[in-house]
């Protein structure tokens, strides 16, 4: 069992579609992050948020808005993606910078 | 600049066969290593970390792995694999503070009967 709870599993959307990808983790960790991985591809890092606050950004297109309403959940939301969004997208806690983190399993997302 | 590589990108072994998988980094300050598996249709999973200490450290199912600061290497072992142990693993990096996890390309390691 993964102690980082994502929801939904799968999600399939057109390029105009609004939705959110939800994360939801009560170990009490301070850092919450978004990844997107390809296939065959290791994790590719999206956003950072520290004790509730956004600290990175990678550069990331503005159809992607991370959201953090309180220490234990993080969102996604998605508007207008394009067919090269589609990927598994991956969110992780952990107690501190550094330190190991946990992930959950992921959305796999689909774009139509 | 921070830097993994794996250095090879799949490991076909047979059942009960030792298995090494290479990781070697780059880094300028002091280093936290991991390796993390990933299972079909699943996320990472913490296999193994090191943050100080002791330089070889065991998980709980086998693996080991050896941090040797000479040779800038975290190399991956088991002395006897399982068909289950299929599975994609990443050698990662991190450092103190930072919110930054270098991974390596991956190795998909392959068990057959």
């Amino acid at each position: 069992d993964t102690e980082v709870t994502q929801t939904p599993k799968h999600l399939v959307m057109g390029m105009t579609n609004k939705k959110s990808l939800k994360c939801e983790q009560h170990m009490g960790h301070r850092a919450m992050y978004w990844y997107k991985q390809k296939a065959k591809k290791p994790p590719e890092l999206m956003f950072v948020y520290s004790y509730e606050k956004l600290s990175i950004n990678e550069s990331v297109p503005s159809r992607f808005s991370p959201e953090c309403p309180n220490s234990s959940l993080l969102n996604l939301h998605l508007h207008a993606l394009q067919p090269e969004d589609s990927a598994l997208y991956l969110c992780a806690s952990s107690q501190a910078g550094g330190r190991p983190q946990h992930f959950g399993d992921g959305t796999r997302l689909s774009i139509l | 600049a921070q830097s993994v590589t794996q250095l090879d990108s799949q490991v076909p072994v047979f059942e009960e066969a030792p298995v090494e998988l290479r990781c070697n980094y780059s880094s300028s300050v002091s280093v936290y290593l991991f390796w993390y598996v990933q299972y079909p249709n699943q996320g990472l999973q913490l296999l193994l970390k090191y943050l100080s200490g002791s330089t070889l450290v065991e998980s709980i199912n086998g693996f080991e792995a050896e941090f040797n600061k000479s040779q800038t290497s975290f190399h991956l072992r088991k002395p006897s694999v399982h068909i289950s142990d299929t599975a994609e693993y990443f050698c990662a990096v991190s450092y103190t503070g930072g919110f930054k996890t270098i991974f390596g390309a991956g190795t998909r390691l392959f068990v057959k009967a």
